[in-house]
C-alpha cells in the first residue's frame, strides 16, 4: 500500500516559514491535500490538488509537488497556526481504492 | 450552508455493533462521494470507507468485513454499521464529504466518539 512520510515535528519563529514536507514514491504524479487540525477539531481543508487554496484560506498557505516530496508552506506564521497538519492523497489506481493519510506533523511556533 | 452531524458513538464492549449517522444538510448525499475517517486518542488520521454517488463501497483491510457503509437518500444521511468492534477500533470518527475529482475532503462533522473496552 501507498505510504506517505511527514517530519513528527517542526518548528517556526512567529513571522518566519514553516515547511512541512510529505515523501511518497513518486507523489508528483499524485494530487496531494492538506489538513490543519487544532485540538479537540476536526480537520480543515487548507490546500488541495498540490496547490489550491479553499475560499477562507489566507494566501500565507501555498503547497507545491514534485517529485517524491510535497511540501506545505505556510509564510509568515502566526501563533494561531500552531496545530497538526496532515497530508493525503488518494490511490485510485486499482480496484482496491483507498485513501492515505501522512502521519502528521506538529507545527510549534515558538 | 454545508453542514455534517454525526451522532450514535458511545461506550461499547469488544466483539458488540454499533451505528453510526451523519446527517447533511447544505447539499445531496447520494450525489457526492461520502467517507468515514477515524482517529485513535491521540494519533493521525486514517480512512475507513468510501460510499460513491454510484453507490460503489470500498474499505480499509482493517475493517474490511466487520463495517458497513450505506445512506439514506430520503434522509439525505450517511451511515457505518460497526460490528465485531475491538479495542483497536476506539477512535473519534468523522464522516466527511469528498470531492471525486481527485479524492480531497472538503467538508468534515464534528466528530463522534467510538469506545471499545470491557
Amino acid at each position: 500500500s501507498y505510504v506517505l512520510t511527514q517530519p513528527p515535528s517542526v518548528s517556526v519563529a512567529p513571522g518566519q516559514t514553516a515547511r512541512i514536507t510529505c515523501g511518497g514514491n513518486n507523489i508528483g504524479s499524485k494530487s496531494v491535500h492538506w489538513y490543519q487540525q487544532k485540538p479537540g477539531q476536526a480537520p480543515v481543508l487548507v490546500v488541495y490538488d498540490d496547490s489550491d487554496r479553499p475560499s477562507g484560506i489566507p494566501e500565507r498557505f501555498s503547497g507545491s509537488n514534485s517529485g517524491n516530496t510535497a511540501t506545505l508552506t505556510i509564510s509568515r506564521v502566526e501563533a494561531g497556526d500552531e496545530a497538526d497538519y496532515y497530508c493525503q492523497v488518494w490511490d485510485s489506481s486499482s480496484d482496491h481504492r483507498s485513501w492515505v493519510f501522512g502521519g502528521g506533523t506538529k507545527l510549534t511556533v515558538l | 450552508e454545508v453542514q455534517l452531524v454525526e451522532s450514535g458513538g458511545g461506550l461499547v464492549q469488544p466483539g458488540g455493533s454499533l451505528r453510526l449517522s451523519c446527517a447533511a444538510s447544505g447539499f445531496t448525499v447520494s450525489s457526492n462521494y461520502m467517507s468515514w475517517v477515524r482517529q485513535a486518542p491521540g494519533k493521525g488520521l486514517e480512512w475507513v470507507s468510501v460510499i460513491y454517488s454510484g453507490g460503489s463501497t470500498y474499505y480499509a483491510d482493517s475493517v474490511k468485513g466487520r463495517f458497513t457503509i450505506s445512506r439514506d437518500n430520503s434522509k439525505n444521511t450517511l451511515y457505518l454499521q460497526m460490528n465485531s468492534l475491538r479495542a483497536e477500533d476506539t477512535a473519534v470518527y468523522y464522516c466527511a464529504r469528498t470531492y471525486d475529482s481527485s479524492g480531497y475532503y472538503g467538508y468534515w462533522g464534528q466528530g463522534t466518539l467510538v469506545t471499545v473496552s470491557s
